[in-house]
């Protein structure tokens, strides 16, 4: 079945630093995919929506300059946290589905997530 | 706007036990599709059900039980005979039919089965 594919799994690095998350879907082209926070013992929240060759949709309170987001190809979406802070640390998870005539019948496939942490 | 809620924080049963999950949702949306997910405490998102809004249908997969009662705008899950691998965080979800499909997750619920 399709699979999407997130790297690196987890990331340590200091404040400060700029750190990038891929998200690939492996087996299926994703005009749109999905990136999503997760702080510790709480739910998933949408950050943005990566649309292939234009820009990405945030979420309200989502800062565009601080999370850039650059989808250049039907089947990878990246996330760069641009220096990063310690606030920044969280669980980041990535999402795609298969789209068919602009809407989509099949469920949303997940990567397995970035933990990033910020020292 | 969406919202999904899940009112039990934290679920513990002993094994064996049969447990339910709780999911009461709002959408102004005629169309949308319900999910539930597992995230065990690797963090991954694992995928367990979908459920159009116009198939009321319950369904059953092995020990796992979904009960959709559009009526009550619910959409509960039931594991029977609850084993310690089904320890882990279960989300409960919603998505739109038309437009961005993004899913509006429910804040989860923590289930904990003890030997």
């Amino acid at each position: 079945g399709a699979v999407v594919s997130q790297h690196p799994s987890r990331v340590i690095c200091k404040s400060g630093t700029s750190v990038k998350i891929e998200c690939r879907s492996l087996d299926f082209q994703a005009t749109t995919m999905f990136w999503y926070r997760q702080f510790p013992k709480q739910s998933l929240m949408l950050m943005a929506t990566s649309n292939e060759g234009s820009k990405a949709t945030y979420e309200q309170g989502v800062e565009k300059d601080k999370f850039l987001i650059n989808h250049a190809s039907l089947t990878l979406s990246t996330l760069t946290v641009t220096s990063a802070h310690p606030e920044d640390s969280s669980f980041y998870i990535c999402s795609a589905g298969l789209m068919i005539g602009g809407h989509s019948n099949q469920p949303q496939h997940f990567g397995d997530g970035t933990r990033l942490s910020i020292l | 706007a969406q919202k999904v809620t899940q009112a039990q924080t934290e679920i513990s049963v002993v094994e064996k036990e049969d447990v339910t999950l709780d999911c009461v949702y709002e959408t102004r949306d005629t169309t949308y599709y319900l999910f539930w997910y597992k995230q065990p405490p690797s963090g991954e998102l694992v995928f367990l059900i979908r459920r159009n809004s116009f198939d009321e249908q319950n369904e059953i997969s092995g020990r796992y039980s979904w009960n959709f009662q559009k009526s009550t705008s619910s959409f509960n899950f039931t594991i029977t005979a609850s084993q310690v691998v089904d320890s882990a965080v279960y989300f409960c979800a919603l998505s739109e039919e038309t437009g961005r499909r993004a899913l509006t997750f429910g804040s989860g619920t923590r289930l904990q089965v003890q030997p």
